[in-house]
């Protein structure tokens, strides 16, 4: 089972920023925040991940809270191509397949002109 | 440019026929990996392998096979055995390690298998 809840879906509108929401209250010291999205028919994009500070790449913005028990991904600037499943992903460096990515139900993100 | 290329994107498979997926990375990865994914649901993993010639099953790996002689290269069998091989099958790499680094997974754009 995944260990981290996301709401099922937002909506945002093109150009402003979307903020989407994680809770992974059980999360271990050694486990990371990973992001990922997936448009219809297509295969996972990694998006960002981290450990405990906050994070940016030229796609997004993590923030992790200093318990760790929650985080937000942040698009600055939304636009239509946005619109997909996002998914918030706990792992940790197991050695197996106990370290494996458990994808849950994610957010559908819908970007509205 | 550098990337995960699975073919064919669509394949249809006759009862009782093994039926090969291909997967090619370019990026140097040591590390590749096989997940199911269906309708509604989240990625399930069938195979992975940390280094030539070597791989592991995953939590799903009846029906299926793979080879690994390659380091670029990670083919995946579905058997007859697999009863319900209808899905969509996707092709991950990571840098090193499998599950023993925090570096991230990228995926190919699937092949998306349908019994006749």
């Amino acid at each position: 089972d995944a260990k981290t809840t996301q709401p099922p879906s937002m909506d945002c509108a093109e150009g402003r920023a979307a903020n989407l929401p994680c809770n992974h209250s059980t999360i271990s010291g050694n486990e990371y925040v990973y992001w990922y999205r997936q448009i219809h028919s297509q295969g996972p994009q990694y998006i960002i991940h981290g450990l405990k500070n906050n994070e940016t790449n030229e796609m997004a913005s993590l923030i992790i809270t200093e318990d760790r028990k929650s985080s937000t991904l942040i698009l600055p600037h939304a636009t239509l191509r946005d619109t997909a499943v996002y998914y918030c992903i706990v792992r940790g460096n197991y050695g197996g397949s106990q370290g494996n990515l458990i994808f849950g139900k994610g957010t559908k993100l819908s970007v509205k002109p | 440019d550098g990337g995960i290329t699975q073919s064919p994107k669509y394949l249809f498979r006759k009862e009782g026929q093994n039926v090969t997926l291909s997967c090619e990375q370019n990026l140097n990865h040591d590390a590749m990996y096989w997940y199911r994914q269906d309708p509604g649901q989240g990625l399930r993993l069938i195979y992975y392998s940390q280094i030539v010639n070597d791989f592991q099953k995953g939590d799903i790996a009846e029906g299926y096979s793979v080879s690994r002689e390659k380091k670029e290269s990670f083919p995946l069998t579905v058997t007859s055995a697999q009863k319900n091989p209808t899905a969509f099958y996707l092709c991950a790499s990571s840098i090193d390690g499998v599950f023993l680094s925090n570096q991230p997974q990228h995926f190919g754009d699937g092949t998306r298998l349908s019994i006749l």
